[in-house]
């Protein structure tokens, strides 16, 4: 099974700063994901990418940028946090035949 | 576009008891599916999944079909425990663009008591 790991389990940022949130595979999957989970919304995707320098825009795109370089990293960029961006955000790898394998998470509070 | 839909919760459930969470999708061509758990405090993980018409997914005594005449992957339990008390999550796969897009539904939460 793919095991993804995302940088940061907790964060604290202030509005208006620029944010990075990581996220690594340790396999070669092509599809790797972002979304962001709050009480009673659910899950909801940002982006996804399912090559190196391949992304499209999710349901929630406003706000976010992301970054594949590289096939095992999937970067989510804020661009200019903001209050209503404090939220959970989590990583998704995998492929559709073996499934698909999510981070621990990173839970960002912007104050 | 692509969606899932989930029955509301919570379900409540007494040990031992038989469930059900019903689930219907709406996907152009041929989606694959699955089921995600949530147990309290934890992430979300791959409880099951289906990759064609009339599959059978199975773990730890869940089973769901994929039944593409009724567009429906009904996760199933003969007998619950109070362990199984989670959020369940079912989730379709389809080619969208260049890839696959995964698309959640809003997750049924499971109660099961003694």
């Amino acid at each position: 099974d793919v095991k993804v790991t995302q940088s940061s389990r907790y964060l604290v940022k202030r509005t208006g700063e620029k944010v990075f949130l990581e996220c690594v595979q340790d396999m070669d999957h092509e599809n790797m994901f972002w979304y962001r989970q709050d009480p009673g919304l659910g899950l909801r995707l940002i982006y996804f990418s399912y090559d190196v320098k391949m992304k499209e825009k999710g349901d929630i795109p406003e706000g976010y940028s992301v970054s594949r370089e590289k096939k095992e990293r999937f970067s989510l960029i804020l661009e200019s946090a903001s209050t209503n961006q404090t939220s959970m955000y989590l990583c998704l790898a995998g492929r559709t035949l073996y499934g698909y394998t999510f981070g621990s998470g990173t839970r960002l509070t912007v104050v | 576009g692509n969606s899932v839909t989930q029955m509301e919760g919570p379900v409540t459930l007494s040990e031992e008891a038989f469930l059900t969470i019903n689930c219907t999708y709406t996907a152009t061509g041929y989606p694959s599916l699955f089921w995600y758990v949530q147990y309290p405090g934890e992430g979300l993980q791959l409880l099951l999944k289906a990759t064609k018409a009339d599959d059978k997914g199975s773990n730890k005594g869940f089973e769901a079909t994929y039944r593409k005449e009724t567009t429906s992957f009904h996760l199933e339990k003969g007998s619950v425990q109070v362990s199984d008390s989670a959020v369940y999550f079912c989730a379709l796969s389809a080619i969208t663009g260049g890839g696959n897009k995964l698309t959640f539904g809003t997750g049924t939460q499971l109660k099961v008591e003694l």
